[in-house]
């Protein structure tokens, strides 16, 4: 049974570029939520995705986007890039389709390394 | 508002000795308690959760976690640390209605087990 996937691991990107992450959720899991970490950090929420609609959205700027496919995999995508964009992004599926979902953990993927030059 | 607190940056033990890693939280309504840990370079692993019942919770690895509602706490210990435990422990919260809540997580505490 497969985890949670994610690519590419590392990504190197210039200021202002434009960058997509992708996200296969565990076997099972219907819902994606996506999660920036910076160094020496917790996790920040940005958004979370259920039956292809954002659900949930962190304080995050309208730079950051997402899309999930009805396969319930996710991208996400960040235009104009900045240096403070530089982060471990992490993904996580869940499963949330029947009454009381929401105690349900998380099932992290590995992340990818973004760093912006 | 929501918010998680993990007051100390570090926490240090020697093998064989009991660890507590505080946690600390606060929202509004019923609270969903979870502990994650994370190694290098790797993604977040699940620990344990609380959601109802008994405070005291136990989950991966020999870990615990008590839940004291009073305080507003939610402590994660182990009776006695292995080197192996060494990593980033990060407690989350999950809270309020339906079933697409988001999670906040601590700023982490660095566990250090030294042989």
């Amino acid at each position: 049974d497969a985890g949670v996937t994610q690519s590419p691991t590392h990504l190197i990107k210039t200021r202002g570029q434009q960058v997509t992450l992708r996200c296969s959720p565990k076997s099972g899991h219907d819902t994606v939520s996506w999660y920036q970490q910076a160094l020496g950090q917790g996790p920040q929420f940005i958004f979370q995705y259920y039956e292809e609609e954002e659900r949930q959205r962190g304080n995050f700027p309208d730079r950051f986007s997402g899309h999930q496919f009805p396969n319930y995999s996710s991208e996400l995508n960040v235009n104009a890039l900045l240096l403070g964009d530089s982060a471990l992004y992490l993904c996580a599926s869940s499963f949330s389709r029947t009454s009381g979902s929401i105690s349900n953990e998380q099932y992290f993927g590995p992340g990818t390394r973004l760093t912006v030059t | 508002a929501q918010s998680v607190a993990q007051p100390e940056d570090q926490v240090n033990v020697a093998e064989g000795n009991p660890l507590t890693v505080k946690c600390t939280y606060s929202v509004s309504g019923n609270p969903y308690l979870f502990w994650y840990v994370q190694y290098p370079n790797r993604g977040l692993q699940f620990l344990l959760k609380y959601i109802t019942g008994d405070n005291l919770v136990k989950g991966s690895y020999g870990f615990e976690a008590e839940f004291n509602k009073s305080q507003t706490s939610f402590h994660l210990k182990k009776p006695s640390a292995l080197v192996s435990d060494s990593a980033l422990y990060f407690c989350a919260v999950r809270a309020g209605l339906g079933n697409f809540n988001k999670f906040y997580f601590g700023s982490g505490t660095k566990l250090n087990v030294k042989p």
